[in-house]
């Protein structure tokens, strides 16, 4: 299974709602990214998580919450969003980190959110 | 830090004709380079990356890229492309320590022409 999935696949929100995006990979990655994506434009890293810690956060904003329950799940818990915050939310997953060792991120579809 | 420019924002480009996408890094440090795909309404997909070795890198679709340290550059060839080739190209870097950070250049939209 070389698959990332990710759940919804489109979701529409309101600023006062509270959602979850979900991310899923089965290829025993111990690294898992979220990065979101604007309308033509590249993606942009936004959390990493090395063996379900959080390694990296990108001067995210405190509406954005991540949440690793296991190696092989990553949340995103969105409250209070901003209609600036629509875009495509993507997830990927890489083997490990290593210092000196290059892994290939793969990528799931995307989770394309419209905040009202 | 490392930077990556796409100098093409926009390729149309002929069907079976060939095409060069070009990506142009900077960075203070040894590097890796990957180029992604982006079809319409889906994720990316790595169409090929270059770690160390050979210049020449082959990928998947029939994409290879040659690395020019010299010219710090990593542009990315066809010999002749199909309609399903349309969609955006992103050109990527990524540092030799700490391998978890991507940074993506601008993308690079090709369109095939029938």
């Amino acid at each position: 299974d070389t698959e990332v999935t990710q759940t919804p696949k489109h979701l529409v929100m309101g600023m006062t709602n509270k959602k979850s995006l979900k991310c899923e990979q089965h290829m025993g990655h111990r690294a898992m990214y979220w990065y979101k994506q604007k309308a033509k434009k590249p993606p942009e890293l936004m959390f990493v998580y090395s063996y379900e810690k959080l390694s990296i956060n990108e001067s995210v904003p405190s509406r954005f919450s991540p949440e690793c329950p296991n190696s092989s799940l990553l949340n995103l818990h969105l409250h209070a969003l901003q209609p600036e915050d629509s875009a495509l939310y993507l997830c990927a997953s890489s083997q490990e980190r290593l210092a000196g060792v290059i892994n290939e991120q793969f990528f799931g579809p995307g989770t394309r959110l419209t905040v009202l | 830090a490392q930077s990556v420019t796409q100098l093409d924002s926009q390729v149309p480009v002929f069907e079976e004709a060939p095409v060069e996408l070009r990506c142009n890094y900077s960075s203070s440090v040894s590097v890796y380079l990957f180029w992604y795909v982006q079809y319409p309404n889906q994720g990316l997909q790595l169409l090929l990356k270059y770690l160390s070795g050979s210049t020449l890198v082959k990928g998947i679709n029939g994409f290879e890229a040659e690395f020019n340290k010299s010219q710090t550059s990593f542009h990315l060839r066809k010999p002749s492309v199909h309609i399903s080739d349309t969609a955006e190209y992103f050109c990527a870097v990524s540092v030799y320590f700490g391998n978890e950070k991507l940074t993506f250049g601008t993308g690079t939209r090709l369109t095939i022409i029938p």
